[in-house]
């Protein structure tokens, strides 16, 4: 159990476009998602929780205008990355957990690995 | 502030040469410490849980303790399927600040086990 699929696994895109990333939860329902990225030899920082049914919340210094977030079902979660820059290069991993108490491990889907040009 | 610091960066190994990556963090207020595995270019594969000091968790080749101050990820034996980045991440207590999905992670270990 616990798996969570992100597509797309790799995308390039030119400088000023958007670009949709898709998180779902294919075996559990997930009210809660979360959106991580990954700069080369860098740990993984936390971007923003996305919430089921309403807005997401975003970590300290990440726009909120720049990554739409939406959660529009207990399985799926979007991150727009919008009007991309290259700076905007990174790889972006969804999470969820199955929340089953204590400290519950979060699930992570396999990334997206955004270039751009 | 809370930190978690992952040695060494890097690790080369004989197959079978068994060895230990170690995980040293200073949070507020644990509430879990994680350990994943990470293949290039994939995203991190969940290991272990663990909760308190003196807890153990083992799988196949791997297994990984906690102390008050540190983890160690013990790797028996190793086969070069056992080649990847592993990570090290901690979940602060919601009593400190911390949330369910913010895990503070480390930079990871990336081992080679060669044959």
């Amino acid at each position: 159990g616990a798996v969570v699929s992100q597509h797309p696994s790799r995308v390039i895109c030119k400088s000023g476009t958007s670009v949709k990333i898709e998180c779902r939860s294919l075996d559990f329902q997930a009210t809660t998602m979360f959106w991580y990225r990954q700069f080369p030899k860098q740990s993984l920082m936390l971007m923003a929780t996305s919430n089921e049914g309403s807005k997401a919340t975003y970590e300290q210094g990440v726009e909120k205008d720049k990554f739409l977030i939406n959660h529009a079902s207990l399985t799926l979660s979007t991150l727009t990355v919008t009007s991309a820059h290259p700076e905007d290069s990174s790889f972006y991993i969804c999470s969820a957990s199955l929340g089953q108490g204590r400290a519950s491990p979060l699930h992570f889907g396999n990334g997206t690995r955004l270039t751009v040009t | 502030e809370d930190q978690v610091t992952q040695s060494p960066e890097a690790l080369r190994l004989q197959e079978g040469e068994s060895s230990s990556l170690n995980c040293s963090y200073t949070v507020s207020g644990l509430r879990g410490l994680f350990w994943y595995r990470q293949d290039p270019g994939k995203g991190p594969e969940f290991l272990f849980t663990l909760y308190s000091a003196g807890e153990e968790k083992e799988k196949e080749r791997l297994k990984a303790t906690l102390t008050k101050k540190e983890s160690f990820l013990h790797i028996t034996a190793p086969k070069p399927e056992d080649s990847a980045t592993y990570l090290c991440a901690v979940q602060v207590s919601m009593n400190y600040g911390g949330s369910q999905g913010n895990l503070i992670f480390g930079k990871g270990t990336k081992l080679s086990v060669k044959p």
